[in-house]
């Protein structure tokens, strides 16, 4: 069965401290995977897709990357703005759709 | 564009209740979708549609009644509310469900059942 674990569950830095989120999957043929950011009370926003082992994308002080097993959202120099509950999702070959639980990522000034 | 757009906000049920979630869409989207956010756990589609006339189970589909009349619209219908269906709703659509299209999502409609 499809599957797909975020790790750690929270995560606190300090502004400035550099990280990285962990998405490890399962999943019978990739079509993409997708990382999201989502607020407090509100739907989440794409951020990125990576379709291929190898593949980065980067976004401001996100970047994503992408290996057969897992995905790393890393977070360069944080700010309190990054605060979010940040979500990864894989849509299999049959088109099924799994999303991970979420990292809650708080950063203080 | 408003993007996709969900009412209520908010709701309270008492058991056995029916209610429709409304959602719509004003980007022309052909795929659009319906999950479940709880605690804890990632969010689980419960339905979703690929066109006008046309729907499919997700993941965690009892319970609920999907349509798809229009394009634009695609309601998600509890027929008789229990209260493990209590949670935060989230349509969500894109441009088509094949090759991993991009999910623009709705703002929620948090459900609360007694």
């Amino acid at each position: 069965e499809d599957q797909v674990t975020q790790s750690p569950e929270a995560l606190r830095l300090q502004e400035g401290e550099s990280s990285s989120l962990n998405c490890s999957y399962t999943v019978s043929g990739l079509r993409g995977l997708f990382w999201y950011r989502q607020d407090p009370g509100k739907g989440p926003e794409f951020l990125f897709t990576l379709y291929s082992a190898g593949e980065e994308k980067e976004k401001e002080r996100l970047k994503a990357t992408l290996t057969k097993k897992e995905s790393f959202l890393h977070i360069t120099a944080p700010k309190p703005e990054d605060s979010a509950t940040y979500l990864c999702a894989v849509q299999a070959r049959n088109n099924d759709m799994r999303f991970g639980a979420g990292t809650r990522l708080t950063v203080k000034p | 564009n408003a993007g996709v757009t969900q009412t209520p906000k908010f709701q309270v049920l008492k058991t056995g209740q029916s209610m429709t979630l409304q959602c719509a869409q004003d980007m022309n989207h052909e795929y659009m979708s319906w999950y479940r956010q709880d605690p804890g756990m990632g969010l689980r589609l419960i339905h979703y549609s690929v066109g006008a006339g046309i729907t499919d189970q997700g993941e965690v589909p009892n319970g609920y009644n999907v349509s798809r009349s229009t394009t634009e619209d695609f309601p998600l219908r509890l027929l008789s509310a229990a209260p493990s269906q209590t949670s935060v709703y989230f349509c969500a659509s894109s441009w088509r469900l094949a090759g991993a299209d991009t999910q623009y999502f709705g703002p929620g409609t948090r459900l609360t059942v007694l």
